[in-house]
């Protein structure tokens, strides 16, 4: 699986777009991209994924370049329980099934 | 409402025990994964499985084995605990034929070994 470099730590302000970024450089055609959040003291939780085309939901918007080397995943209008460890995971649907999640980028939504 | 459930929030153990983590899914998952997260280190995996009594190791197993009896459940067992297995422990499942959906996590097990 691809491996993905994120930022350590981001800060937003309530009501304002975040924008987290995750690279990927060395990602194959057949991997998908997938974004977790961690919020303090729960287990990961889903957000969304994309393999080429943009996509949104009620939660974020995942923008992923064209040559598919790095994505965005936006928070439209964060508020204060958006604060948790986001993490930017590339696998392929195929082989080992295991998820690696790294460090992730730790966002907090300022007040 | 799709769910991970497991069985301790938090537990205190001696060193030296057998400690049994378990984790039930109602979602009717073939993918049943044990994490454990350390400060700075992210989640590491420790096992996961793919049917009933199929197990594979992840990157970090050594000290733990796990047990699949049933399509539902994923236990965890430190065989005798370590001050250094003191971790959160997170359960996650994942349907096997559709490797483009997420998977689920329970809310973790917070472990102290003294």
């Amino acid at each position: 699986d691809a491996k993905t470099t994120q930022p350590t730590s981001m800060d937003c302000a309530e009501g304002r777009a975040a924008n987290l970024p995750c690279n990927h450089s060395t990602i194959s055609g057949n991997e998908y991209v997938y974004w977790y959040r961690q919020i303090h003291s729960q287990g990961p939780q889903y957000i969304i994924h994309g393999l080429k085309n943009n996509e949104t939901n009620e939660m974020a918007s995942l923008i992923i370049t064209e040559d598919r080397k790095s994505s965005t995943l936006i928070l439209p209008h964060a508020t204060l329980r958006d604060t948790a460890v986001y993490y930017c995971i590339v696998r392929a649907p195929t082989g080992a099934n295991n998820l690696f999640f790294g460090t992730g980028t730790r966002l907090t939504v300022i007040p | 409402d799709v769910k991970v459930t497991q069985s301790s929030r938090y537990l205190v153990k001696r060193t030296g025990e057998k400690v049994f983590l378990e984790c039930v899914q109602d979602m009717d998952h073939e993918n049943m994964f044990w994490y454990r997260q350390d400060p700075g280190l992210g989640l590491r995996l420790i096992y996961f499985s793919y049917d009933v009594k199929m197990k594979e190791k992840g990157d970090i197993p050594e000290g733990y084995s796990v047990s699949r009896e049933k399509k539902e459940r994923f236990s965890l067992i430190l065989e005798s605990a370590s001050t250094n297995q003191t971790s959160m422990y997170l359960c996650a499942s994942r349907r096997l034929l559709r490797p483009d959906t997420e998977a689920f996590f329970g809310q973790g097990t917070r472990l102290t070994v003294v």
